[in-house]
């Protein structure tokens, strides 16, 4: 089983351009979500999808979309970058939301100039 | 909603040292409470976790202990070696809610 998979590993971009993440699990998780992660503020969840047809708010929605295309994958998209939005995305999956293990991606390391 | 607050942010031990890294919690209804490992470039995976039904639980030179009437958790690393140095997030969630996690603890362990 290859876990949970992002696409791409790194990616730059020019302020008000747009890209989308790519994330997709192979564990037949119900749950996944989508974090940044920036230096000295740990891990906040953008968005979370508790089921197939499903996504909610996390703590920092703004700037964001997402779409949970079936039960493997869950992609974020930023329709207008800003410099603000420079971080690592993790993507994760658990077989439940809340209390199980989540399982995470290897990660997105995005700059936006 | 839970508000999960971590201490120290960084940590330094000599190693065979113990190392110890607390959170607290604002939610009283939480009942999960995991501790992830991230080390530097890596994605953070989950190391130990614990359920407000239990106090205390181990697993070899990691121990997690539970206090829900103080809402505090802490993770312990004992004989502490090179290789367990990491970033350590804490997190706590109701169950039926999206997990909440610490700022994280940056832990360094000297030769």
């Amino acid at each position: 089983n290859a876990g949970v998979t992002q696409t791409p590993k790194f990616q730059v971009l020019k302020t008000g351009q747009s890209m989308t993440l790519q994330c997709a699990q192979d564990m037949n998780h119900n749950s996944m979500y989508w974090y940044r992660q920036d230096p000295g503020m740990g891990l906040r969840l953008i968005y979370y999808s508790a089921s197939e047809g499903t996504t909610d708010k996390g703590e920092v929605p703004n700037g964001y979309n997402v779409s949970r295309l079936n039960k493997r994958e869950f992609s974020l998209r930023l329709e207008s970058a800003a410099p603000s939005q420079t971080s690592v995305y993790f993507c994760a999956s658990s077989l439940i939301t809340g209390g199980d293990t989540q399982y995470f991606g290897p990660g997105t390391r995005l700059t936006v100039l | 909603g839970e508000n999960v607050e971590q201490h120290p942010s960084t940590l330094s031990v000599q190693e065979g040292d113990s190392a110890v890294i607390k959170c607290t919690y604002s939610d009283s209804a939480s009942n999960y409470f995991p501790w992830y490992k991230q080390e530097l470039g890596k994605r953070p995976q989950l190391i130990i976790d614990i359920r407000s039904n239990v106090g205390e639980k181990k697993d070899q030179r990691i121990a997690v202990t539970l206090n829900k009437t103080a809402k505090h958790f802490s993770l312990h690393i004992t004989e502490t070696q090179p290789e367990d140095s990491a970033v350590y997030f804490c997190a706590a969630t109701t169950g039926f809610q999206k997990l909440v996690f610490g700022t994280g603890t940056r832990l360094l362990v000297s030769p």
